[in-house]
């Protein structure tokens, strides 16, 4: 079976620090790859995807992932993070058979 | 604003209650999914619907009934719940039925409780 692992459960941060939030996953076949933003109380939202093509993806509000195929890794960065970033974080693969399996998710709380 | 439409927001029932959840969209999507979302946990795929036909159910228990209408409606019959069974319900789609269909679009979820 798939699994999706995100490494870092819970991030704090200040204002204007860089981001990384590490995804593995374990499929040896084509894959799509995601990332879900949770905002308090509100629902699931896509930051960014990747199909194919260019392996560094960019998402909303400058969010940006890069697939190394290698490593079976996504890992989501940001530059310079703002108050308005704290939210959960979830890394998603799809493979086939309209199955996506989410990572269990990092908090990220980042300080003004 | 999310283009999955889910009622009720929040759901409080009892165990030998009968109760369902609903979802719409009408963006064409020909796939559609119920999730299951405790607290602190990532979403859990329960059922996926693909051009209106069950084509996964993830071993969920039988007081769990999904339903598919039409293409834009899914519908999720609760029945005798336990109260482990309390969760976010979370309804989804995707615009194509098979293979890998593109991103997930969710709804805001039904907040459930059970006593």
């Amino acid at each position: 079976a798939q699994s999706v692992s995100q490494h870092n459960h819970h991030v704090i941060l200040s204002e204007a620090a860089s981001l990384e939030l590490g995804c593995n996953y374990s499929y040896g076949g084509t894959v799509n790859l995601f990332w879900y933003v949770q905002y308090p109380g509100q629902h699931l939202q896509l930051l960014l995807k990747y199909f194919s093509g260019d392996p560094l993806v960019k998402g909303i509000k400058g969010f940006e992932a890069e697939f190394i195929k290698s490593k079976f890794s996504f890992n989501l960065r940001k530059p310079s993070v703002q108050w308005s970033d704290t939210a959960e974080y979830f890394c998603a693969v799809n493979s086939n058979f309209n199955k996506f399996y989410f990572g269990s998710g990092t908090k990220l709380n980042v300080k003004p | 604003d999310t283009e999955v439409t889910q009622t009720p927001k929040h759901l409080v029932m009892g165990m030998t209650n009968k109760k369902s959840l609903k979802c719409e969209q009408h963006m064409g999507h020909r796939a559609m999914y119920w999730y299951k979302q405790k607290a602190k946990k990532p979403p859990e795929l329960m059922f996926v619907y693909s051009y209106e036909k069950l084509s996964i159910n993830e071993s969920v228990p039988s007081r769990f009934s999904p339903e598919c209408p039409n293409s834009s409606l899914l519908n999720l019959h609760l029945h005798a719940l336990q109260p482990e069974d309390s969760a976010l319900y979370l309804c989804a789609s995707s615009q194509t039925g098979t293979g890998r269909t593109g991103e997930l679009f969710f709804g805001e979820g039904s907040r459930l409780t059970v006593l």
